[in-house]
């Protein structure tokens, strides 16, 4: 049973911070693996996807990258802002097109 | 632009009751989804569904069910409802396909069950 890990739980750091978030997972027969942003009380945006034959993805300040092999993603974030706080989620895609998700990383920006 | 709409947004009802969540999409997407959050446990998947007439199975599917009789339609059901049900319920879609498929997610419906 596929199992997805995310490193910290939470995390707080001042403005302007370049950061790394953390997802590990167990089996890597995936399709691909999504970052996801979760504001307090919404829904899910879709951040980045990584197809599986894929190393990173990247959009504006952030960077996701992506090790099939050794089980593991890194959502880089440059130059953090406020507006940055936020959970996020890591996700991977498998056969069934369903999607197993992590527990998330609170992150806190501070200014 | 509406998306993905989840009705009603939050819901109290008491132990053995029953109650109906309805997600609507108006993307023309083939594959609908229900999931709940829980506290340090992520998302899980409930039921899902790869087209209008057809549901599967999810990791925690006991205790609920579904139905897609219209395409932009995915109804979640609780038949009667216990203390554990509490949690947030997300509803997503997709085109589906085992390429790309990024979800798009509701805001997400608080149900607690006393």
């Amino acid at each position: 049973k596929q199992e997805v890990t995310q490193i910290p739980a939470a995390l707080s750091v001042p403005e302007g911070e370049n950061l790394v978030l953390n997802c590990s997972f167990t089996d890597s027969a995936i399709y691909n693996l999504q970052w996801f942003r979760q504001d307090p009380g919404k829904g899910l945006t879709s951040l980045l996807l990584i197809q599986s034959s894929q190393r990173e993805q990247t959009s504006g300040r952030l960077n996701a990258s992506l090790d099939k092999s050794s089980g593991r993603s890194t959502l880089y974030i440059a130059a953090s802002q406020p507006g940055d706080s936020a959970t996020y989620l890591c996700a991977v895609k498998e056969d069934g097109n369903k999607l197993v998700f992590g527990a998330g990383t609170i992150l806190r920006v501070k200014s | 632009n509406a998306g993905v709409t989840q009705t009603p947004k939050f819901r109290v009802l008491k132990t053995g009751q029953s109650m109906t969540l309805l997600c609507a999409q108006d993307m023309n997407h083939e594959y609908m989804y229900w999931y709940r959050q829980d506290p340090g446990m992520g998302l899980r998947l409930i039921h899902y569904s790869v087209g209008e007439g057809t549901t599967a199975k999810g990791e925690v599917p006991d205790g609920y069910n579904v139905s897609r009789l219209k395409k932009q339609n995915f109804l979640l059901g609780l038949e009667s409802a216990a203390p554990s049900q509490t949690s947030v319920y997300f509803c997503a879609s997709s085109y589906g396909g085992k390429g790309a498929n990024v979800l798009t997610f509701g805001a997400g419906s608080r149900l607690t069950v006393l």
